[in-house]
C-alpha cells in the first residue's frame, strides 16, 4: 500500500464548478497534512495545511480532514482555468517526521 | 532574494560528466532536502540534512552525493549518471521540530544524454 495515495486524474471540471480532490494515507499516527499546487514546469507551492479533524477554509479553498478514515480532501469552489495544475497531497510520516507526497492529481478547469 | 534558490535551472550532461547542483535558502530554516521528481511519479525524497545531520534514502544510488556545508547551503554532486536519472531535482527547506511545511526552490531540470 502506498503511504499517500491520490487519484492521478486528470480531473476535469467546468469553470465555476467545485473541484474535489481526495487523498488517503496509511500512517494512522500522522498529524500534519498539506496540499501543494504545482503548475507544469514549476515547483510545488503550499496552498493549505490542516492539523485537526474537520474543515479549514481559506478563500476558495477548503481542506477537510478525517483522521478516523485516514482521509484528507481539498475543495476548490468557483474553479477557474488558472486553477488547472497538479495538486499534491503530503503527510508528515510519524517515523522520522518526514514529509511524504502522493503522486498528485491533475486538475483541468475548462472555460 | 527568493526563499529557496537553486542553480542551474537547466542542466544537460553526458554519462561521464561530473556536475553539481546548488541550493541556498534565506528563510532561516534548519533542515534542507533534495527531492527527485520524475514524470507521473510521486516526489521522491533523496536526502535530508537536519541540524547538519544527514539522513539518506537507502534506494538512492551512490552516483548522487549530497553536501551540506552549513544550514543555508546544500549541494548535490552528480557523477556517471544514467539516462533514467533525467528528472526535475527539487531542493526544499523547513524548520524542523514542528509541523512546518516545506518551501521549495524552482528546481533543476536535468537531462542525461
Amino acid at each position: 500500500q502506498k503511504e499517500v495515495e491520490q487519484n492521478s486524474g486528470p480531473l476535469s471540471v467546468p469553470e465555476g464548478a467545485i473541484a474535489s480532490l481526495n487523498c488517503t494515507y496509511s500512517d494512522r499516527g500522522s498529524q500534519s497534512f498539506f496540499w501543494y499546487r504545482q503548475y507544469s514546469g514549476k515547483s510545488p507551492e503550499l496552498i493549505m495545511f490542516i492539523y485537526s479533524n474537520g474543515d479549514k477554509e481559506d478563500g476558495r479553498f477548503t481542506a477537510q480532514l478525517n483522521k478516523a478514515s485516514q482521509y484528507v480532501s481539498l475543495l476548490i469552489r468557483d474553479s477557474q482555468p488558472s486553477d488547472s495544475a497538479t495538486y499534491l497531497c503530503a503527510v508528515i510520516r510519524v517515523k522520522g517526521r518526514k514529509l511524504i507526497f502522493g503522486q498528485g492529481t491533475e486538475l483541468s478547469v475548462k472555460p | 532574494e527568493t526563499g529557496v534558490t537553486q542553480t542551474p535551472r537547466h542542466l544537460v550532461m553526458g554519462m561521464t560528466n561530473k556536475k553539481s547542483l546548488k541550493c541556498e535558502q534565506h528563510l532561516g530554516h534548519n533542515a534542507m532536502y533534495w527531492y527527485k521528481q520524475s514524470a507521473k511519479k510521486p516526489l521522491e525524497l533523496m536526502f535530508v540534512y537536519s541540524l547538519e545531520e544527514r539522513v539518506e534514502n537507502n534506494s538512492v544510488p551512490s552516483r548522487f552525493s549530497p553536501e551540506c556545508p552549513n544550514s543555508s547551503h546544500l549541494f548535490l554532486h552528480l557523477h556517471t549518471l544514467q539516462p533514467e536519472d533525467s528528472a526535475l531535482y527539487l531542493c526544499a527547506s523547513s524548520q524542523e521540530g514542528g509541523n512546518s511545511p516545506l518551501h521549495f526552490g524552482n528546481g533543476t531540470r536535468l537531462t542525461v544524454t
